[in-house]
C-alpha cells in the first residue's frame, strides 16, 4: 500500500489560513487522496477526497499536484475547533469502489492559537 | 439517525479476561471496520467485514475475534486480555456507493491491567 509523510505539528492563529502538507511519492493511479481528521477524545472524521482535480468542500479544499506526488489541505480561516490530528490517507480502488481500509500513519497534529 | 454507536465507553479487565466490544450502525451499511489506536499513534486496521457473514483480517488482528451476524452488528472479542490490548477502540463503517466516507464510532477505551 501507498504510503503517506506529513509533518509531525503544525500551529496557526485563529482566522488564518492553513495549508497542511502530504507527500505521497508511490502513488498509484487508482489511489484516491483522502484527508480525516480527530478532534481530541473522538473518533476520525472524514473532511474530503480526491483523485486528481482541486476540490472544495464546506469544511477545506484539497489542491493535488499534477504529478500526484503530493497534496494540500487547505482550511481557509482556522478557528480554535479545528485543532486536531489531521491524517492524508490514499484509498485503493478495485472494480469501482474501495476495500474500505484506510491506513493511517501518525497525521500532523494542528495548533491553533486564539 | 444515529450513525455508528459503541458500549461501552470504558472499560477495566484484568489479564486473561474476556469480553466484547460492542458496535452498531444504523445506516445500512455493508463495510464495517476495528481499529485500535494507542497514545501518539495513527489507528490501525484490526479487523474488517464487507457484508453479513464475511469477515477478514486487518493488520494487527491477533488476539481478536469477529463476527457479522447481522448487517447492523459487528462485535469484537478479546479472548484473554493482555495489558499489550489496553488501548482505544474505534468502529467504523462505511457504505459500498463511491462516496467512500467512513463514518466512526465514538469509540472504547479499554485498559487490561
Amino acid at each position: 500500500d501507498a504510503k503517506t509523510t506529513q509533518p509531525n505539528s503544525m500551529e496557526s492563529n485563529e482566522e488564518e489560513p492553513v495549508h497542511l502538507p502530504c507527500n505521497h511519492s508511490t502513488i498509484s493511479g487508482t489511489d484516491y487522496i483522502h484527508w480525516y481528521r480527530q478532534l481530541p477524545s473522538q473518533g476520525p472524521e472524514y473532511v474530503i477526497h480526491g483523485l486528481t482535480s482541486n476540490v472544495n468542500n464546506r469544511m477545506a479544499s484539497l489542491a493535488i499536484a499534477e504529478d500526484r506526488k503530493s497534496s494540500t489541505l487547505i482550511l481557509h480561516r482556522a478557528t480554535l475547533r479545528d485543532a486536531a490530528v489531521y491524517y492524508c490517507i490514499l484509498r485503493y480502488v478495485f472494480r469501482g469502489s474501495t476495500l474500505g481500509r484506510l491506513y493511517f500513519g501518525r497525521g500532523t497534529q494542528l495548533t491553533v492559537w486564539p | 439517525n444515529a450513525g455508528v454507536t459503541q458500549t461501552p465507553k470504558f472499560q477495566v479487565l484484568k489479564t486473561g479476561q474476556s469480553m466484547t466490544l460492542q458496535c452498531a450502525q444504523d445506516m445500512n451499511h455493508e463495510y464495517m471496520s476495528w481499529y485500535r489506536q494507542d497514545p501518539g499513534m495513527g489507528l490501525r486496521l484490526i479487523h474488517y467485514s464487507v457484508g453479513a457473514g464475511i469477515t477478514d483480517q486487518g493488520e494487527v488482528p491477533n488476539g481478536y475475534n469477529v463476527s457479522r451476524s447481522t448487517t447492523e452488528d459487528f462485535p469484537l472479542r478479546l479472548l484473554s486480555a493482555a495489558p499489550s490490548q489496553t488501548s482505544v477502540y474505534f468502529c467504523a463503517s462505511k457504505g459500498t456507493g463511491g462516496t467512500d466516507t467512513q463514518y466512526f464510532g465514538p469509540g472504547t477505551r479499554l485498559t487490561v491491567l
